[in-house]
């Protein structure tokens, strides 16, 4: 069955940086676009970013574009998210999620657990 | 990257139905047959309950159906349960630019 696990989350100080992977199974993840999507603490669902599945085309949320960076690597099944300059309010729950095609624009159908991010001095 | 419009809250009690509206504008919800919607449970990762406005996945109760009229697409959950109250969330593709939009959230309540 899909799976999706992320890890890296943590506290960190504003403008700092921090890397979340994704490692997926289950499935052919070389096939798929890849999204990472947050929801903030009491909030709603944020799309954040999303990569081709063959990492050619990013897409990036005005909230973190220049700032945050999504990549892939398909022979390790995993997918990326660097997260610089840090702030407040990327304090959030992330999500990386599967999309039902190639180029992301079929949206999301599974998801993982996410992994908590908090920024704070 | 503006959000779907939803309601914040809908209530309903069991065996009833219920629809939750997801207003977007002609740039997304009213461009694309390419509308999903999740449920959410507390603490818990969002379930795709209805893709391509309409599609049910497999392992989703046919209770589920969604549609989708000019800017606002709908879903209706009919017979409800009281394991139906959770948040809900819409999802559209939006184009190369805004690519994906979700909806603010709605909070469904079974009384």
């Amino acid at each position: 069955q899909v799976q999706l696990v992320e890890s890296g989350g943590g506290v960190v100080q504003p403008g700092r940086s921090l890397s979340l992977s994704c490692a997926a199974s289950g499935f052919t993840f070389s096939t798929c676009a890849m999204h990472w999507v947050r929801q903030a603490p009491g909030k709603g669902l944020e799309w954040v970013a999303l990569i081709w599945y063959d990492g050619s085309n990013k897409y990036y949320a005005d909230s973190v574009k220049g700032r945050f960076t999504i990549s892939r690597d398909n022979s390790k099944n995993t997918l990326y998210l660097q997260m610089n300059s840090l702030r407040a309010e990327d304090t959030a729950v992330y999500y990386c999620a599967r999309d039902r095609g190639r180029y992301g624009n079929t949206l999301p159908d599974y998801w993982g657990q996410g992994t908590l991010v908090t920024v704070s001095s | 990257q503006s959000a779907l419009t939803q309601p914040a809250s809908v209530s309903g009690s069991p065996g009833q139905s219920i629809t939750i509206s997801c207003t977007g504008t002609s740039s997304d919800v009213g461009n694309y047959n390419l509308v999903s919607w999740y449920q959410q449970h507390p603490g818990k990762a969002p379930k795709l309950m209805i893709y391509e406005v309409s599609k049910r996945p497999s392992g989703v109760s046919n209770r589920f159906s969604g549609s989708k009229s000019g800017n606002t697409a709908s879903l209706t959950i009919s017979g409800l349960q009281a394991e139906d109250e959770a948040d809900y969330y819409c999802c559209s593709y939006a184009g190369s630019g805004a690519f994906v939009v979700f909806g603010g959230g709605t909070k469904l309540t079974v009384l």
